[in-house]
């Protein structure tokens, strides 16, 4: 069964980055997209992007591109998402997904980044 | 990008009377490639269609999915006290992955 573990809650300052990381366990790690999604306090989800491991190429929503990097560790099973020039407005849940095939089948705990003076 | 509008935005019923969602997509889906998601407070989405119609494992046959190219449905047949909760629709035919703004289903 295939398990993904997210790092935990973080608070930032305004300006500055934050890294979450989600370590998969179970099932193949390099063959299966990874999604990054978020969700503001109250409100809906939001595609942020994705990275294939095994391609190791990675593509972004408009919203978010220069901001945010999705990388993938293969030797650990671990995909990171770092956003930076963070402003309050970014404060979320930001989760991990993954793909089988059709749809996102397993998701992470979530992650609360709180981005706050 | 497509963009998916969902369809109410509060759908308000009772236990065992059927629910109908809807999701229209600003262009078509490719392939079908459309899910639908559970979320309930404080819990991540829950998987329950993908490919527009085909039931993610372990879901209730309560729950299907119908439609192709720009709208879909999603349908309950029998609502059950724990199907109470937030439903989304996905694309995952085209980059970005977008999701609709979801309807809330609450006990009337």
């Amino acid at each position: 069964q295939v398990q993904l573990v997210q790092s935990g809650a973080e608070v930032k300052k305004p300006g500055s980055s934050v890294k979450v990381s989600c370590k998969a366990s179970g099932g193949t790690f390099s063959s299966y997209a990874i999604s990054w999604v978020r969700q503001a306090p109250g409100q809906g989800l939001e595609w942020m992007g994705r990275i294939i491991p095994i391609l190791g190429i990675a593509n972004y929503a408009q919203k978010f591109q220069g901001r945010v990097t999705i990388t993938a560790d293969k030797s650990t099973s671990t995909a990171y998402m770092e956003l930076s020039s963070l402003r309050s407005e970014d404060t979320a849940v930001y989760y991990c997904a993954r793909t089988s095939g059709g749809g996102y089948n397993y998701w992470g705990q979530g992650t609360l980044v709180t981005v706050s003076s | 990008e497509i963009v998916l509008t969902q369809s109410p935005g509060t759908l308000s019923l009772s236990p065992g009377e059927r629910a109908t969602l809807s999701c229209r997509a600003s262009q078509s889906v490719s392939s079908s490639y459309l899910a639908w998601y559970q979320q309930k407070p404080g819990q991540a989405p829950r998987l329950l269609i993908y490919g527009a119609s085909s039931r993610a494992t372990g879901i209730p046959d309560r729950f299907s999915g119908s439609g192709s190219g720009t709208d879909f449905t999603l349908t309950i047949s029998r609502l059950e006290p724990e199907d109470f909760a937030v439903y989304y629709c996905q694309q995952y035919g085209s980059s970005p992955n977008t999701f609709g703004q979801g309807t809330k289903l609450e006990i009337k």
